[in-house]
C-alpha cells in the first residue's frame, strides 16, 4: 500500500517560477527519495535524503525532511519546460526493509 | 547506476491470455523488484525477486497470477497470467546496488488488455 500522500496532485506554473511539492508518510523511515517520471516511462532518481538529514541540494533541486512531522518537500527553482513530469516521493521504512513505498505523486506542468 | 532494459516495451493482449515481461540488467545485482503502475496512479510493488529462491510477494499479489523467475543475477521475468482489462498497466522492473538505497528503473512495459 502507498506510504502517504503528496500535494498538490497537480501543479501548473510558468517557466522561471519555482515549484514546490510536498510529501507525507506514515511510518518511521531510513530514507526518503524523490523520483521523476516523464510521460509514463521509467523513473529517474533525483535525490535521496536520510532520516538524520534535514536538507539536501542537487543543482536546482532542494529537498527538506521533517521526521517529526513525517513530511518532506521538493523545491525546483527556476523551472523549465523540460521539468514537466510526474514527481514521486518514496520511502524506505526503518526496521530492516529494503523496499520503496511510493507516494501518490504530483503532476507538474511548466509552460513556456 | 545501472542500465536496465525491458521487453516488450508495449503489448496489446486478449483477455484470458498471459504476457511475460523480461528485465535485463547490465551487471549483477542481488535484488530485482517488479512494480505495477495502473493508469494515472503511483507505483505499487508486486514482488521482490531473489536469485536462487522464490520471489517475495506483497499483500494483494499472488504467485499464480504473477509468477516470477530469476534464473541469474542479471535477468528476471514477470508473467501476468489470465489477463483481464484490469491488468492494463505499466509494469516496471528495478534494481538497487545497495539494499534500501537508490533504485534504478527500467523503461517499463505498457500493457493493454482488450
Amino acid at each position: 500500500s502507498q506510504q502517504g500522500e503528496e500535494d498538490p496532485q497537480a501543479l501548473s506554473i510558468q517557466e522561471g517560477e519555482n515549484a514546490t511539492m510536498n510529501c507525507s508518510y506514515k511510518t518511521s523511515i531510513n530514507n526518503l527519495q524523490w523520483y521523476r517520471q516523464n510521460s509514463g516511462r521509467g523513473l529517474v532518481h533525483l535525490i535521496l535524503i536520510r532520516s538524520n538529514e534535514r536538507e539536501k541540494h542537487s543543482g536546482r533541486l532542494r529537498v527538506t525532511l521533517d521526521t517529526s512531522k513525517k513530511s518532506s518537500s521538493l523545491l525546483i527553482t527556476a523551472s523549465r519546460a523540460a521539468d514537466t513530469a510526474s514527481y514521486f516521493c518514496a520511502t524506505v521504512p526503518s526496521g530492516g526493509y529494503n523496499k520503496l513505498i511510493f507516494g501518490a505523486g504530483t503532476r507538474l506542468a511548466v509552460h513556456p | 547506476s545501472a542500465v536496465i532494459s525491458q521487453k516488450p516495451s508495449r503489448d496489446i493482449c486478449q483477455r484470458g491470455t498471459s504476457l511475460t515481461i523480461q528485465c535485463q540488467v547490465d551487471s549483477q545485482v542481488t535484488m530485482m523488484f517488479w512494480y505495477r503502475q495502473q493508469p494515472g496512479q503511483s507505483l505499487t510493488l508486486i514482488a521482490t525477486a531473489n536469485q536462487g529462491s522464490e520471489a517475495t510477494y506483497e499483500s494483494g499479489f499472488v504467485i499464480d497470477k504473477f509468477p516470477i523467475s530469476r534464473p541469474n543475477l542479471t535477468f528476471s521475468t514477470l508473467t501476468v497470467s489470465n489477463l483481464s482489462p484490469e491488468d492494463s498497466s505499466i509494469y516496471l522492473c528495478s534494481v538497487d546496488r545497495q539494499a534500501g538505497e537508490t533504485q534504478y528503473f527500467g523503461p517499463g512495459t505498457r500493457l493493454l488488455v482488450l
